[in-house]
C-alpha cells in the first residue's frame, strides 16, 4: 500500500530565507507525486507534480521539487520565502497506473516571520 | 473559469439533524471525491464516484452517504451528525482518475455540529 510521510509538522522560516519541506513515500513502483498548498479555510491548490523524466520539477509560485528514487523522497523547495507562503503543505502519492485515489501526507504547516 | 464549487462554505447543524453538503463542477471530470479533513490532519477519503460507480472506503461510517445525480453534481449526506463529524469537507475532481492531472479541489465546507 502506498504511504506518505511528512516528518515536519510545523516549520518557521524568516521572510527571504530558503525553504525545504520534506516528503518521503512508500510505493513499490514509480509513483506519481504531488505537492498541494492549503491556505487557512481554503481548499487544496496544486503546486506541482512529477510523473517521469526530469527529476527536478518546477511549479507555481516559485516552488520546485526534486524526485530522488534512491531516497524515496520528493522534497519541496523555494529559494526565498514570502510572507504569503504561510500555509499548510501536503505531499501526495498516486499510482502511475490504475485509478486508486491519491494518498496524502499529514501536512507541514509553514509559518513565516519578518 | 472551470472550477469546483462547494456550498455552503460554512454549515452549522444540530446534533443528530441530517445535513447535506453540495459540490458542483464545470470541468466535466469523470471522477468526484469527498474528503473529510479535521484540524491539522491530512484529508481523509470518504468515497468517490467514477462516473456513476460509487466507491466507498472501508472505514467510512454508515452515517455518511453520497449521491451523484449527474456528472456535474455530487452530494454528501450526513444522516445523524455527531460532534465528531465537525470538520472541513473537501470535494475534488479528477478527469479520469488516473492521477496524471492531479485533483482539482473546491474551497471546502466547514461543518460545525452544535
Amino acid at each position: 500500500a502506498q504511504s506518505v510521510t511528512q516528518p515536519d509538522i510545523h516549520i518557521t522560516v524568516s521572510e527571504g530565507a530558503s525553504l525545504e519541506l520534506r516528503c518521503n513515500y512508500s510505493y513499490g513502483a514509480t509513483p506519481y507525486l504531488f505537492w498541494y498548498v492549503q491556505s487557512p479555510g481554503q481548499g487544496l491548490q496544486l503546486l506541482l507534480k512529477y510523473f517521469s523524466g526530469d527529476t527536478l520539477v518546477q511549479g507555481i509560485k516559485g516552488f520546485e521539487a526534486e524526485f530522488k528514487r534512491s531516497q524515496s523522497s520528493f522534497n519541496l523547495r523555494k529559494p526565498s520565502v514570502h510572507w504569503s507562503d504561510a500555509a499548510e503543505y501536503f505531499c501526495a502519492v498516486g499510482e502511475a497506473s490504475g485509478n486508486t485515489p491519491l494518498v496524502f501526507g499529514k501536512g507541514t504547516r509553514l509559518s513565516v516571520i519578518a | 473559469d472551470a472550477m469546483v464549487i462547494q456550498n455552503p462554505r460554512y454549515q452549522v447543524t444540530q446534533f443528530g439533524k441530517p445535513v447535506t453538503l453540495s459540490c458542483s463542477q464545470t470541468l466535466n471530470h469523470n471522477v468526484m471525491y469527498w474528503y473529510q479533513q479535521k484540524s491539522s490532519q491530512a484529508p481523509k477519503l470518504l468515497f468517490h464516484y467514477y462516473d456513476k460507480d460509487f466507491n466507498n472506503e472501508a472505514d467510512t461510517p454508515d452515517n455518511f452517504q453520497s449521491r451523484r445525480p449527474n456528472t456535474s453534481f455530487c452530494f454528501l449526506d450526513i444522516r445523524s451528525p455527531g460532534l465528531g463529524d465537525a470538520a472541513m469537507y473537501l470535494c475534488a475532481t479528477s478527469r479520469d482518475g488516473r492521477n496524471m492531472g492531479g485533483y482539482t479541489f473546491g474551497s471546502g465546507t466547514r461543518l460545525t455540529v452544535v
